[in-house]
């Protein structure tokens, strides 16, 4: 069983759309994270939830929405999809608010044209 | 606030080379510090961590990481390269109750024949 799964591994859209990715974790972990990775690579944090409450907002467009409905879901939505947007999102969960090391998903690979 | 540095955004090394990549943090609290390695097309994966305790530390696939707080660095090694472990290397660091990951820049790792 994998530990944090993504779906979807790819997605490709036109700007303008609107469009999810799903994340979930059974490995029992209380809080989990998006992170942003751009095309030089640089891994940065998006946002982080415990516990189904939000504890880490970051500099992100409105346009972008998390959503956990429970603690081993945290889905990502993004609203008016930009070129910008294009990247690597990469979906983390961590027990004890993360000083032990995170679990991170495979990776969607967002491209839009 | 806390930072990585991540000296040298590619290393080359030759096949049984020792392997040398190296982490410069800053935190204002004492750190918990990471190494993540991300093979093409992957995830990340956790390598090796250091929380509290022994200093040196050993993770999988035979690399070692010293913390040194006289020098604020976190260097990873190996002694002896192979051809599998070319990937993008990643340290990181966590401070604090928000415990978010900050991440360094990641250090391209390419071992030639």
């Amino acid at each position: 069983d994998t530990a944090v799964s993504q779906t979807p591994k790819y997605l490709v859209t036109q700007m303008g759309n609107d469009k999810s990715i799903k994340c979930e974790q059974n490995l029992g972990h209380d809080t989990m994270y998006w992170y942003k990775q751009d095309s030089k690579k640089f891994l940065k944090i998006m946002f982080s939830y415990n516990n189904k409450e939000l504890i880490i907002n970051e500099t992100v467009p409105n346009r972008f929405s998390p959503k956990s409905p429970d603690k081993a879901h945290l889905n990502l939505h993004i609203n008016s999809l930009e070129l910008g947007d294009s990247a690597v999102y990469f979906c983390a969960s961590s027990q004890t608010q993360g000083n032990y090391g995170y679990t991170f998903g495979s990776g969607t690979r967002l491209t839009v044209v | 606030a806390q930072s990585v540095t991540q000296l040298g955004s590619h290393v080359s090394v030759s096949e049984g080379a020792l392997v040398l990549l190296r982490c410069n943090y800053s935190s204002s609290v004492p750190p918990y510090l990471f190494w993540y390695v991300q093979y093409p097309n992957q995830g990340l994966q956790l390598l090796l961590k250091y929380t509290t305790g022994a200093t040196l530390v050993k993770g999988i696939n035979g690399f070692e990481a010293e913390f040194k707080k006289s020098e604020t660095s976190f260097h990873l090694t190996k002694p002896s390269a192979h051809m599998s472990d070319a990937a993008e290397y990643f340290c990181a660091v966590s401070a604090g109750t928000a415990s978010k990951l900050t991440f360094g820049t990641g250090t391209r790792l390419q071992v030639t024949l």
